[in-house]
């Protein structure tokens, strides 16, 4: 069965400092790899996909992925965090066979001013 | 930007009565889903939905738990006899379809079900 571990629950930053959120998965299939976002509030909202091609990947906000495949890793990077990036993060991965989303546990950011 | 709405917000019941959570997904998507996220953990996949059948289902997803698309735009969740433990946000999605390219869900709001 296919699992995703994100390795930080909560991280403090101060802005401008550089952020890497942990992903590792398990999964047998074709991987198909997803971060959302979750700010205070609001909706789960897609951050970045990776299906194929460039294992780096940009998404919006300036945040951008690199997907490892050596690691089973997919971390999710930013060089310099804002206050408003303040947030919860989910690293999915897809199941074709089963056309769902297995998320791993999210990490809180919290980006001080 | 078409959202996925859900309703209620917010739904308190009493253990074993039944509820019902109303999502509407994006118009022009084909496949629908349910999440919930029991509070401290991690979202977990319910069920998905397309062309009036259940297509996959976890097992969290028994006999007490139904989805239907009752008309062209509203995609409901109930649960029969509603237990402690089935406190938690219920996340509805939907996607336009399965493949790599078009299969990114959108998610509602959530419903916040506690259960007394």
């Amino acid at each position: 069965a296919q699992s995703v571990s994100q390795h930080n629950h909560h991280v403090i930053l101060s802005e401008a400092a550089s952020l890497e959120l942990g992903c590792n998965y398990s999964y047998g299939g074709t991987v198909n790899l997803f971060w959302y976002v979750q700010y205070p509030g609001q909706h789960l909202q897609l951050l970045l996909k990776y299906f194929s091609g460039d294992p780096l990947v940009k998404g919006i906000k300036g945040f951008e992925a690199e997907f490892i495949k050596s690691k089973f890793s997919f971390n999710l990077r930013k060089p310099s965090v804002q206050w408003s990036d303040t947030a919860e993060y989910f690293c999915a991965v897809y199941n074709n066979a089963g056309n769902m989303l297995t998320f791993g546990g999210g990490t809180r950011l919290m980006v001080k001013p | 930007e078409p959202e996925v709405t859900q309703t209620p917000s917010h739904q308190v019941t009493q253990m074993g009565q039944e509820v019902i959570l109303r999502c509407v997904p994006i118009s022009n998507h084909l496949y629908f889903y349910w999440y919930r996220q029991i509070l401290g953990q991690k979202v977990e996949f319910l069920v998905s939905f397309y062309n009036n059948e259940i297509s996959e289902k976890s097992e969290i997803f028994d006999d007490q738990f139904s989805v239907e698309r009752p008309d062209g735009s509203n995609f409901t969740l109930k649960i029969r006899s509603t237990k402690l433990e089935d406190s938690a946000m219920y996340f509805c999605a939907s996607s336009k379809g399965t493949s790599v390219t078009n299969n990114e869900q959108f998610f509602g709001p959530g419903t916040r079900l506690t259960v007394l």
